[in-house]
C-alpha cells in the first residue's frame, strides 16, 4: 500500500505569492491533518480534514486554508506569504479522525520564501 | 494549557550503548501517547502508540516505552543502539478529539562510534 503522498517536495516562492501544497493519504484513509514545522516553534497543528469538512484548526492566520476532495485527497494553501512562512509542512492521513487515531505522515513541503 | 515536555534538546549515546529519551506530558485525563523518528530531510515515523492497557509498549526497530501515570512521562527505551539511530525523537499527544497531535520540541539523537 503506497504511503502519504505530498508534492511538490520542494518550492521557492517571494513574499506576497500564494502557494498551494498538496496531499495524497494512504488508501482508504479519509482523515487529513497538516501540520508546519519549524525549527523555532517545532511541529505546530495547522487543521484536519475528515469527509470534506475541516474538523479542526491550529492557532494560524486565515491566510491558511485548505480543502479535502471526495477522494480524500489534500489541498493546503497560504496566501500572501510572508518570510516567516518558510518551513516544513507534513501532511499526516488516519483511517478516521485524529484523535485516537494512528496518523502516518508524508515526507513533507519544503516551503522557501524569500 | 495541554503540553508535552521533552527536557533534553541533544543527547550522545556511543554505539551499543543503551538509551532512555525522556517525556512529560500535561493533560488531566490519559492521553492516546506516541513516539515518532525523524531522519534529515524526512516525514515523521511512528515508532510506538500508547492507548491504553499494558503500560510497556513495543515498537519498531527494537524501541519500548513505559507509560507511567503517576509521573505523567513516557519514556522511550532502547536496550542498545546502532549509528542508523541518529535522528530527531519526538514525543506526541492527542486527546482524542480532533485537535491533531501535540509534539514536543524534539531530542537529537547522536550516535558515537
Amino acid at each position: 500500500k503506497a504511503g502519504v503522498t505530498q508534492t511538490p517536495r520542494y518550492l521557492i516562492k517571494t513574499r506576497g505569492q500564494q502557494v498551494t501544497l498538496s496531499c495524497s493519504p494512504i488508501s482508504g484513509h479519509r482523515s487529513v491533518s497538516w501540520y508546519q514545522q519549524t525549527p523555532g516553534q517545532g511541529l505546530q497543528f495547522l487543521f484536519e480534514y475528515f469527509s470534506e469538512t475541516q474538523r479542526n484548526k491550529g492557532n494560524f492566520p486565515g491566510r491558511f486554508s485548505g480543502r479535502q476532495f471526495s477522494n480524500s485527497r489534500s489541498e493546503m494553501n497560504v496566501s500572501t506569504l510572508e518570510l516567516g512562512d518558510s518551513a516544513l509542512y507534513l501532511c499526516a492521513s488516519s483511517l478516521e479522525t485524529s484523535g485516537g487515531g494512528i496518523q502516518y505522515f508524508g515526507a513533507g513541503t519544503r516551503l522557501s520564501v524569500l | 494549557a495541554q503540553s508535552v515536555t521533552q527536557p533534553d534538546i541533544h543527547i550522545t549515546v556511543s554505539e551499543g550503548a543503551s538509551l532512555e529519551l525522556r517525556c512529560n506530558y500535561s493533560y488531566g485525563a490519559t492521553p492516546y501517547l506516541f513516539w515518532y523518528v525523524q531522519s534529515p530531510g524526512q516525514g515523521l515515523q511512528l515508532l510506538l502508540k500508547y492507548f491504553s492497557g499494558d503500560t510497556l509498549v513495543q515498537g519498531i526497530k527494537g524501541f519500548e516505552a513505559e507509560f507511567k501515570r503517576s509521573q505523567s512521562s513516557f519514556n522511550l527505551r532502547k536496550p542498545s543502539v546502532h549509528w542508523s539511530d541518529a535522528a530527531e525523537y519526538f514525543c506526541a499527544w492527542t486527546g482524542g478529539g480532533a485537535d491533531g497531535l501535540t509534539f514536543g520540541k524534539g531530542t537529537h539523537l547522536i550516535i558515537q562510534p
